[in-house]
């Protein structure tokens, strides 16, 4: 059974830095064709791409964001760690991440998101 | 950045009925990276369909995606009480990926 799960701080202060973790479970973030992204999503509005990070380490950033946006691997812990700097109240939203596999498929798994609240 | 313009904002039907959810793309979908996803509140989205006609695992074939270039469509033959939510159109063919604003499908 694949799962993954969030993890983080849910109140951050503006100009802060988030750093949020994906854990995953029943796949491998080494896994040839993996690849784990970071979507979000402000409260009662649609959905936002992030970033994503293959198995073999390539990395995808959203243009608009890319500036304040890391993400990495810790393949020791199975884990996906995101980061954004600069928060601002506007970045406040529930960050979801999700696997997908190297082709034409989308994002097939999805953690449950986390809320975060950026607010001083 | 492609565009994605989902229509109707709502959809208001009864079960049984069927529905037809549209997406426009501001420019082509190359490959058809296409797909949908279900979304209900307090929950993660889930994929319906992607490859713009291609269903998921486990999900129902009352539910069929079709389309191509910058048209799609998600139609879900008769609905049941569960079909009820917010479904996103989202292309991953050209970076940045995006999705449309939603189409909200309720009881009528």
């Amino acid at each position: 059974q694949i799962t993954l799960k969030e993890s983080g701080p849910t109140l951050v202060k503006p100009t802060q830095t988030l750093t949020l973790t994906c854990t995953l479970s029943g796949v491998s973030v080494t896994s040839s064709g993996v690849g784990v992204g970071w979507i979000r999503q402000p409260p009662g509005k649609a959905l936002e791409w992030l970033a994503l990070i293959y198995w073999d380490d390539d990395k995808r950033y959203n243009p608009f964001l890319k500036s304040r946006l890391t993400i990495t691997k810790d393949t020791s812990k199975n884990q996906v760690v995101f980061t954004m700097t600069n928060m601002d109240p506007v970045d406040t939203a529930t960050y979801y991440c999700a696997r997908r596999i190297v082709g034409s498929t989308s994002f097939d798994y999805w953690g449950q998101g986390t809320l975060v609240t950026v607010s001083s | 950045e492609i565009v994605l313009t989902q229509s109707p904002g709502t959809l208001s039907l009864s079960p049984g009925e069927r529905a037809t959810l549209s997406c426009r793309a501001s420019q082509s979908v190359t490959r058809e990276y296409l797909a949908w996803f279900q979304q209900k509140p307090g929950q993660a989205p889930r994929l319906l369909i992607f490859g713009a006609s291609s269903r998921a695992t486990g999900i129902p074939d009352r539910f069929s995606g079709s389309g191509s270039g910058t048209d799609f469509t998600l139609a879900i033959s008769r609905l049941e009480p569960e079909d009820f939510a917010v479904y996103y159109c989202h292309q991953y063919a050209s970076s940045p990926w995006t999705f449309g604003q939603g189409t909200k499908v309720e009881i009528k």
